[in-house]
């Protein structure tokens, strides 16, 4: 089993829809969790971190559940500009540093 | 202006050579990284070090090597035993060794060997 898996998509979601989507983890010990976006060709961007308690940024908003090991996030009233492929990253040490992505889901945003 | 910087951001290298990816930062970051991606897939792990003069190995290490002599560089070498190495390479660094933070990246090397 993979640490951090995704649904690769695509999610074709029309314009002004809500999506959600998944990430699930294998180390229930895993610390930190995070959302970033990729567009074609460029590097990841930080989208937002994920916290116990669930976090809202804009249209966005992201969920963790420990129990079932997974994240979520949700984007509601989805934009053209939303079209990406987001990737979970989760870090599985308790302390120090290896951030270990999923392979993405990607989502296109259709008028 | 903080940051991470790679260079180059095209490479083109023929077959057999080795060839060494730049990536400095100066956010005082600890932990440093180095992924291959390649096209419509994840990221993958190549080395990551969490601080000065210590790496380890990540999932696809093999053909590669890495140093980290000082906080702020962690160079990156495609050697010729790299079976497949035409990529797109990215650097990140991130926090510190006690502490969880999000990674930061740099713009990428898209390393082409013909």
């Amino acid at each position: 089993r993979k640490e951090v898996e995704q649904d690769p998509g695509p999610f074709n979601v029309p314009e002004g829809a809500t999506v959600a989507f998944n990430c699930t983890y294998s180390n229930s010990a895993s610390q930190s969790f995070f959302w970033y976006r990729q567009d074609c060709r460029k590097e990841p961007k930080l989208l937002m971190s994920v916290y116990s308690s669930g976090n809202e940024d804009g249209r966005f908003t992201a969920q963790l559940n420990r129990a079932s090991q997974y994240i979520s996030l949700l984007i509601r009233d989805s934009k053209l500009s939303d079209s990406a492929t987001y990737l979970c990253v989760v870090n599985p040490k308790a302390a120090g540093n290896k951030l270990t992505f999923g392979g993405g889901t990607r989502v296109l945003v259709k008028p | 202006d903080g940051g991470i910087t790679q260079s180059p951001k095209y490479l083109f290298r023929k077959e057999g050579q080795n060839v060494t990816l730049s990536c400095e930062q100066n956010l005082n970051h600890d932990a440093m990284y180095w992924y291959r991606q390649d096209p419509g897939q994840g990221l993958r792990l190549i080395y990551y070090s969490q601080i000065v003069n210590d790496f380890q190995k990540g999932d696809i290490a093999e053909g590669y090597s890495v140093s980290r002599e000082k906080k702020e560089s962690f160079p990156l070498t495609v050697t010729s035993a790299q079976k497949n190495p035409t990529a797109f390479y990215l650097c990140a660094s991130s926090g510190t060794v006690l502490m969880n933070t999000e990674a930061f990246f740099g713009q990428g090397t898209r390393l082409t060997v013909v």
